[in-house]
């Protein structure tokens, strides 16, 4: 049992290039959140999904896109890289609205030059 | 809407001293409430959750936090810091279908 699983763990991007980063959980959860995470800040949420063909936006939607075509897939793609877009992102799940625990990915830091 | 408000970014102690990390709550109907512990260059982890059935709560690493409605308050406290304890932590209220998060609070532990 892998839990959140993220890939890549690093990468760096020039302006204007796109990217997936890649989540997969193997807990059967329901429910997937993509976060940001800048320096010193707290944590604003992207994108979240409670089943496989349902997203909606969070805080911070603009310029990601999501998908969900899978239970265990939540990948988020940048269309065209941004150096505001440089952060931490980080992949969470959880398997329902209730009292569950929220399992979160180890991270995949992103700079954009 | 609810929120989560962590009191001061930032908690210094002395190796063996109390920790007291604040954290309030606003929500019209009974919270769920979390604790996660985020170590350097990690993921966030659970050290604690409130469900209701009682309101002092025991988590990992020696970690407790006690519910109190009447202050809407679910602060996190630790008898005696130790230094593996320096991380940031995060108080977090369960909203309609994700997590609502406070902004983090980034305790130091000074031998």
């Amino acid at each position: 049992n892998a839990g959140v699983t993220q890939t890549p763990k690093f990468r760096i991007l020039k302006i204007g290039q796109s990217m997936t980063l890649q989540c997969t959980q193997d807990m059967n959860h329901n429910y997937m959140y993509w976060y940001r995470q800048d320096p010193g800040m707290g944590l604003k949420l992207i994108y979240y999904s409670v089943g496989a063909g349902i997203t909606d936006k969070g805080e911070v939607p603009n310029g990601y896109n999501v998908s969900r075509s899978t239970t265990e897939d939540f990948p988020l793609r940048l269309e065209l890289a941004a150096p505001s877009q440089t952060s931490v992102y980080f992949c969470a799940s959880l398997r329902g609205p209730s009292t569950d625990t929220q399992y979160f990915g180890p991270g995949t830091r992103l700079t954009v030059l | 809407a609810q929120s989560v408000t962590q009191l001061g970014s930032h908690v210094s102690v002395s190796e063996g001293a109390l920790v007291l990390l604040r954290c309030n709550y606003s929500s019209s109907v009974p919270p769920y409430l979390f604790w996660y512990v985020q170590y350097p260059n990690q993921g966030l982890q659970l050290l604690l959750k409130y469900t209701s059935a009682a309101t002092l709560v025991k988590g990992i690493n020696g970690f407790e936090a006690e519910f109190k409605k009447s202050e809407t308050s679910f602060h996190l406290t630790k008898p005696s810091a130790h230094m593996s304890d320096a991380a940031e932590y995060f108080c977090a209220a369960r909203g309609t279908d994700k997590l609502i998060f406070g902004t983090g609070t980034r305790l130091q532990v000074f031998p």
